[in-house]
């Protein structure tokens, strides 16, 4: 079944400690994202990378760090975790980036608390 | 820095047609608007996308007027499964030749009975 998968789901922190959020697509897509929804301000891109080796910051990307090493996985890494980061993130993946290609495939999410 | 803009909420009756408007005054010359779904605990969900005219699929149909500075998504018939948030999309072009998603702060639509 074609999917993207996040790990984990659900994770409660403290702050400062580090974490890594793992993101698998099994479509051999190009483009990847990780955004974060928080209530009122809808889905915001953190950070979203073109192909392997080639990422870029989106509208929030303070305090988090990303790497695409292959193809299918794009982890979000929160070094130094803050509660200002407690959100819902999504993964997401698209076949490629053309102007004319907007169709991303989203995660289930992962509901990440920070006290 | 492409924005969108939408109406935060909207209700509307079971079987009747349901517009949403978005605004995206600053669009680029070849980018598409894009449409998605969104369930509560549930990621986004692509519905459609278009660059001018109309666009229509088997869900829904997209309007697009001949400036682009805005668009309108146009759900048929409504029921209550249609109950969700709706966003309109457009993109940004980052550094070095990459492309980010601008995501507005979405349509809440309620059906009712």
């Amino acid at each position: 079944e074609a999917q993207v998968t996040q790990n984990p789901r659900y994770l409660i922190t403290v702050t400062g400690k580090k974490l890594t959020v793992t993101c698998s697509q099994n479509m051999n897509h190009e483009y990847m994202s990780w955004y974060r929804q928080d209530p009122g301000l809808g889905l915001r891109q953190i950070y979203y990378s073109m192909n392997v080796e080639v990422t870029d910051k989106g509208d929030v990307p303070e305090g988090y760090k990303v790497s695409r090493k292959e193809k299918r996985n794009f982890p979000l890494i929160l070094e130094s975790p803050s509660p200002n980061q407690t959100s819902l993130y999504f993964c997401a993946s698209s076949l490629s980036r053309r102007a004319d290609y907007n169709e991303q495939f989203f995660g289930p999410g992962t509901r990440l608390t920070v006290l | 820095l492409a924005k969108t803009t939408q109406p935060i909420s909207m209700d509307s009756y079971e079987g009747q047609e349901v517009n949403i408007t978005c605004s995206h005054n600053n669009i680029a010359t070849n980018d598409y608007i894009t449409w998605y779904q969104q369930f509560p605990s549930q990621g986004p969900r692509f519905i459609i996308q278009g660059y001018k005219t109309k666009v229509t699929n088997e869900v829904a149909s997209l309007f697009i007027p001949a400036d682009r500075k805005s668009s309108t998504l146009s759900l048929p018939r409504v029921s209550l499964s249609d109950t969700a948030v709706y966003y309109c999309l457009v993109g940004e072009r980052g550094s070095s030749g990459t492309y980010k998603y601008i995501f507005g702060t979405g349509t809440r639509l309620k059906v009712l009975a």
